[in-house]
This record gives structure tokens, sequence and C-alpha cells, in this order.
């Protein structure tokens, strides 16, 4: 499976642009880059996802490198809830091996008032 | 929509005791996964079902761990007998389709202590 790298941990300033990269050089044609953060003492959350143009969406955006093998997430202006773990994972086309994309350790966002 | 529905949200239990969690997917979502997440080993996937049929069970770690779901909007997910290296979180999720571009909404979870 392809898997991902991400910084274990990054901080932000309140109200600052944030930048999340993600690491992805095994990605196959067929993957989809997805995106999901937890809260503390919540499950996951659905957050962005995307295939080979940049995408937005109400909560970020997603920049993806033109060979696709890196990516990044981007707050426009961190909130101190934006303070959460956020998960980079590949999702295939065929969901054979549904959910055997792991969510590795994810990047812990600290955001400082 | 209320999301996805988890019972309980904690349950502590003795070793070797039965354990059931319980889950509640969105109206009309054809795919529920269970997850089971920890400090040493993180989040992973426990087993996941199609149309209430199970279609990978390999993350399912021994034969004490069970999941059924008898209809589209309830599953349950057993521990018999339980061990102290269960505790955990539990999540349930669930998902409207598959493939690349499926999202997937997750419950609160269960936080499981086994004492």
């Amino acid at each position: 499976d392809a898997k991902t790298t991400q910084p274990n941990s990054m901080e932000s300033n309140e109200e600052e642009p944030v930048h999340l990269p993600c690491n992805h050089s095994t990605i196959s044609g067929t993957d989809y880059i997805h995106w999901y953060r937890q809260l503390p003492s919540q499950g996951p959350e659905y957050v962005i996802h995307g295939l080979t143009s940049n995408v937005n969406n109400r909560m970020a955006s997603l920049a993806i490198a033109e060979d696709r093998k890196s990516s990044t997430l981007i707050l426009h202006r961190a909130t101190l809830r934006d303070a959460a773990v956020y998960y980079c994972i590949l999702r295939g086309g065929l969901w054979t091996n549904a959910g055997k994309s792991t969510f590795g350790d994810g990047t812990t966002l600290t955001v400082k008032p | 929509d209320a999301g996805v529905i988890q019972s309980p949200r904690h349950e502590v239990t003795e070793m070797g005791q039965e354990v059931t969690l319980r889950c509640k997917p969105i109206s009309g979502h054809d795919y529920l996964f269970w997850y089971r997440q920890t400090m040493m080993r993180g989040l992973e996937l426990l087993i996941y079902f199609n149309n209430n049929v199970p279609i990978d069970d390999s993350g399912m770690p021994e034969d004490r761990f069970s999941a059924k779901m008898p209809n589209a909007s309830f599953s349950t997910l057993k521990i018999q007998p339980s061990e102290p290296r269960d505790s955990a979180v539990y999540f349930c999720a669930s998902s409207l389709v598959a493939g690349a571009k499926n999202i997937q909404y997750f419950g609160a979870g269960t936080r499981l202590s086994v004492l």
C-alpha cells in the first residue's frame, strides 16, 4: 500500500496561515489524497480530498504537486479550534482493500493564541 | 442527520468479561467500518461491511473479537473474553459509496478500559 509521510508536529499562531505537508512518493495514478483531522476526544473528521488539481472548500485548501508525490493542506487562518492531529491518507480507485489505507501517525498541530 | 452514533461512550470492565460495543451508521450509508485506536498502534481498521455483509475482517486481532451487522442501521463489535490489552478507543464509521472518493463519517468513539 502506498504510504504517506508527515511531520510529527507543527506549531502555528492564531489567525495565521498553516501549511501542513505530506509526502507520498509511491502514489499510484488512481490514488486520491484525503485529509482528515482528529480533535481531542473526538473521532476523525473529513477535511478535503483531491486527485490532481488543487481543491478548496470551506474548511481548507489542498495543493497537490504536479508530480503528485506531495501535497499540502492549507488552513488559511488558523484558530484555536483547529488544534488537532491531521492525517494525510491515500485511497485507491477500487475498494477491494477498503480502509487498508492506514491513518499513520499524522501531524499534531498546535495553535498558539 | 445525527451522524454516526456509538454507545456506550465509556466502558469499564474486568478482564474475562464480555464487552459489546454498538454503532448506528448514518441512514442510507452502505459501508460500515470498525476501527481501534491506541497510542502504540494508532488508528487501525478492524473490519468493514458492505450492505450488512462483512467484506474484510483481516484486521480483527483474534478470535475473541467478532462483529455483526444484523441490519442496515445497527452493528455490534463484541470482545469475549476481554483482556487488558484490548483497552483502546473504538470508532465506528460509515460511508455512502466505495472507491477512492468516498468520505468516511466517524462516530465519537467508545473508550474501553479493561482492568
